[in-house]
């Protein structure tokens, strides 16, 4: 299985900061990574897929980039809506495997 | 607008079978383009993903679990389920029912609102 490792798992932040999420794969898994938001209380929402494409409707402070097994999620300028749980899932192939998040609180 | 929805008892005894429906609305799990999964999330834990099933009835397990689940379809009730046997504590969190997209995997677009499950005597 490829295991995903994710850092940090926790940061604090403040409104207009940017914002690094990093997302290591065992392997090589080529461009295949997402990103998912969670709030607290509700379902994850993908954000980004194959590693820089935003999904629609995603604002364009989120950005994505990386391939092979580094990966990182951007946020360019947090918004207070963007105080979340963050995490990374490879598809590159079944099983498919998430990092163990990213908290990011508010400073 | 596709719509997924858990259901299954909130409460399961160590030893016993966890058995969960997603009943799916506003849209035919019969289609090719899509596969269903399951994914859980342990209180203030992470993500885990367990298995998704196409509507033939191919299934993908995670290794973690495979031991103990079976994913099943019923296309003529636009459901799919899941089963875990011999549950322990470890086993309580909130159960999410996905759909995923056979061209790229892993991308689940909607997902239930979830349903917690615990496990305890």
């Amino acid at each position: 299985d490829i295991q995903m490792t994710q850092s940090p798992s926790a940061m604090s932040a403040s409104v207009g900061d940017r914002v690094t999420i990093t997302c290591r794969a065992s392997q090589g898994i080529s461009n295949y990574l997402a990103w998912f938001q969670q709030k607290p209380g509700e379902v994850p929402k993908r954000l980004i897929y194959a590693s820089s494409s935003l999904q629609s409707g995603v604002p364009s402070r989120f950005s994505g980039s990386g391939s092979g097994t580094e990966f990182t999620l951007t946020i360019s300028s947090l918004q207070p809506e963007d105080f979340a749980t963050y995490y990374c899932l490879q598809h590159n192939n079944y099983p498919l495997t998430f990092g163990g998040g990213t908290k990011v609180e508010i400073k | 607008q596709l719509q997924l929805q858990e259901s299954g008892p909130g409460l399961v005894k160590p030893s016993e079978t966890l058995s969960l429906t997603c009943s799916v609305s506003g849209g035919s799990i019969s289609s090719s383009s899509y596969y269903w999964g399951w994914i859980r999330q342990p209180p203030g834990k992470g993500l885990e993903w367990i298995g998704s099933i196409y509507y033939s009835g191919s299934t993908y397990y995670n290794p973690s679990l495979k031991s103990r689940v079976t994913i099943s379809v019923d296309t003529s009730k636009n459901q799919f389920s899941l089963k875990v046997n011999s549950v322990t504590a470890a086993d309580t969190a909130v159960y999410y029912c996905a759909r995923d997209i056979v061209a790229t995997i892993g991308l689940f677009d909607y997902w239930g609102q979830g349903t917690l499950v615990t496990v305890s005597s």
